[in-house]
This record gives C-alpha cells, structure tokens and sequence, in this order.
C-alpha cells in the first residue's frame, strides 16, 4: 500500500532563518506531489505541484521553493522564513487522469507546524 | 476566479441527528468533487468523492452532487461525537489539471 512520510512534524525557526521540509512517497511511481500551506483558521493553499522529477509549477508567488530531486521526495525550502509564512504545511499525493480510474483525489502527510518567530 | 465556497459554521448536531454540509463552486465545467475530514492539528483525509450527478452512498456518509445548481453536499447520517471536525470541499476545475481547488472547511460538532 502507499504511504507518505512528511518531516519535520514541528519546527521553531527565528526570522531569516533557512527553511527544509521533506516528504517521501512509498508504494507509487510517478505520482504528482503538491504543497499545500493551512494557515491558522484559513483553507489550503496550493504552493507548489509537481509532475515529475525536476518538473515545478508554483501557484503563489512568495520566498519558498520546492524542488523534486527523486520521483518520490518533494522538498520545501526557503531561504530566510518571514512572520508570514508560519503555518501548517501539508505534503500530498495523487495519482491522476482517467485512464487511471483516478481523478485527482489527494492523500496528505502528516504535516509540518511551523513557527516563525 | 474560480471559487469554492462553504459555510465556516461552526455546524451544531445533536449525536444520532443527520448533519448537512454544503458546498458551491463557480466552475461550472467542473469534473469531480471530493469531501475531506480534518480533525484538529491533524491532515486532511479523504471520505468520499462524487463525478456523476445524484447520490453517492459509504456508510454513514452521502455525498450528493447537482452540477445544474452547482452544488455539492455531504450528509452524516447516525452523527457521532468522532464526526467532530471540519469538512472540506476540494473541486476540480475543468481544464484537465486534476488540481483540487478546496474550500475553507466547515466546522462540525456532534454534541453527546
């Protein structure tokens, strides 16, 4: 069966700090990997998608990154955090299109709470 | 834009009631339609999704979909107090991108 392992699950970081998060996919090959952001009180926001390894699409324009190294492991990063970008930050997965049965249902990680301070 | 919208609520359910849960989307060329339980401080999981027209029916849990209106709903029959969470609508949008777009989540409480 597919799992998805997301990490840190909380972190503390100051101001202009760097920022790592890493997530890893098992039990699926090529699947699209997204970012999501939850901020307090508010609904998801899609950060970033991925088709394949290497391939980045960025629907918010702000100081994060992402980058997809191996087909199953998306990582987040920034370079130095801003107050603004404290949140619940969700990995997910999907295997997509209609000659796969599937359409597009999404399946989280755990998440990662970030704090910036 | 293209929008998904839902009541915040929060929705107050007496435990054995049915609770209803709404949701509106503008896309009208939409494709599928998808309902996701988060409890709080956790991730959002998958409960039921819908791409045709009418009643969709898993367990407890109906999902009913009227893409003429523009709507989709979810019904908890028997409602317990582990429904207790916030709901949230994800569409996809026509285009073929198979990128949900979600709404902000309505939060429900089954009270004993």
């Amino acid at each position: 069966s597919q799992t998805i392992h997301q990490w840190p699950a909380t972190l503390v970081q100051p101001v202009g700090s760097p920022l790592s998060l890493e997530c890893t996919v098992e039990g699926t090959s090529n699947p699209n990997l997204y970012w999501y952001r939850q901020a307090a009180g508010r609904g998801l926001q899609l950060l970033f998608y991925s088709v394949g390894i290497g391939q980045i699409s960025s629907e918010v324009p702000q100081n994060l990154s992402a980058s997809r190294p191996q087909d199953r492991q998306f990582i987040l990063s920034s370079k130095k955090l801003l107050l603004s970008d404290s949140g619940f930050y969700l990995c997910a997965w999907s295997v997509i299109g209609p000659g796969q049965g599937r359409t597009g249902e999404l399946f989280f990680g755990e998440g990662s709470r970030l704090t910036v301070l | 834009q293209k929008e998904v919208e839902q009541n915040s609520g929060p929705l107050s359910v007496p435990e054995g009631a049915i609770a209803s849960l709404n949701c509106t989307y503008s896309d009208r060329g939409s494709q599928s339609f998808f309902w996701y339980r988060q409890y709080s401080g956790k991730s959002p999981e998958l409960i039921m999704f819908i791409y045709s027209n009418g009643d969709k029916e898993d367990g407890r849990f109906t999902a009913q979909l009227n893409k003429a209106s523009q709507y989709v709903s979810l019904l908890i029959r028997d409602s317990q107090p582990s429904d207790s969470a916030t709901y949230l609508c994800a569409v996809n949008l026509s285009g073929g991108s198979y990128i949900p777009t979600f709404g902000r989540g309505t939060s429900l409480i089954v009270h004993p």
